[in-house]
């Protein structure tokens, strides 16, 4: 079974400077999709950010951006000149390219901005 | 605004009770996933619906069931229920059966607290 790992329970950075938030994960699969997910205090989860595996390209959406090291089986968000409105849980999170189409999720990482 | 809607907001019931989550898909999406969040177990994926046939089980205790309905929306009840049942169930929905570079889609979740 596909397991995620955040390492990372809480996180904080100054507002506009960059900061990295990990992900591993653990797969006998070649082929896959990872996602990040934020989760604000409103409590809905709102994608920020999609991999295909098959990709080697890493992902970019606005101030986010993914650094993906598949032999690694690593996927890290990094998010640059970070804003209030970042201040969130982030959940990194796994989906099988067959089968099963459940999404496995980490645990999330807490995100504080710091004014 | 992910387009995905959940009723009730909020619920408050008593054990033993038995509770219906009601889930409408975005706009032309054939999936439905139901997800639950608690403290001790995270973000878990319970069960999936594809044009009103069950899909995928993940997680899913036998007290708990769902369905699809013609018209795509979806009900999660769940019964006989337990003070650890106390969580955040989330609906997500996706176009097709999930797979591809399909995303899930989240609506904003159901708290349920068992008293």
């Amino acid at each position: 079974a596909q397991t995620v790992t955040q390492s990372q329970p809480e996180m904080s950075v100054q507002e506009a400077e960059t900061v990295t938030l990990s992900c591993t994960y653990d797969t006998s699969e070649s082929d896959y999709y990872l996602f990040w997910y934020k989760q604000p205090p409103s409590r809905q989860m709102i994608l920020v950010i999609r991999q295909e595996a098959y990709k080697q390209q890493n992902a970019t959406e606005n101030r986010f951006s993914v650094n993906f090291q598949k032999a690694a089986k690593s996927f890290s968000l990094k998010i640059s000149d970070s804003q209030l409105g970042d201040a969130a849980m982030y959940f990194c999170a796994y989906r099988s390219a067959q089968g099963a189409q459940k999404l496995v999720f980490g645990q999330g990482t807490r995100l504080t901005i710091n004014p | 605004d992910s387009g995905v809607t959940q009723t009730p907001k909020h619920l408050i019931t008593a054990t033993g009770q038995r509770v219906t989550l009601r889930c409408s898909p975005r706009s032309g999406d054939l999936s439905v996933y139901w997800y639950q969040q608690s403290l001790d177990q995270g973000l878990q994926f319970l069960i999936q619906y594809y044009n009103g046939e069950e899909r995928a089980k993940g997680n899913i205790l036998e007290r708990f069931s769902a369905q699809q309905f013609p018209d795509l929306h979806s009900e999660l009840n769940l019964s006989s229920l337990e003070l650890g049942d106390s969580a955040l169930y989330f609906c997500a929905s996706s176009v097709g059966s999930g797979g591809g570079s399909e995303t899930q889609y989240f609506g904003p979740g159901t708290r349920l607290l068992v008293l």
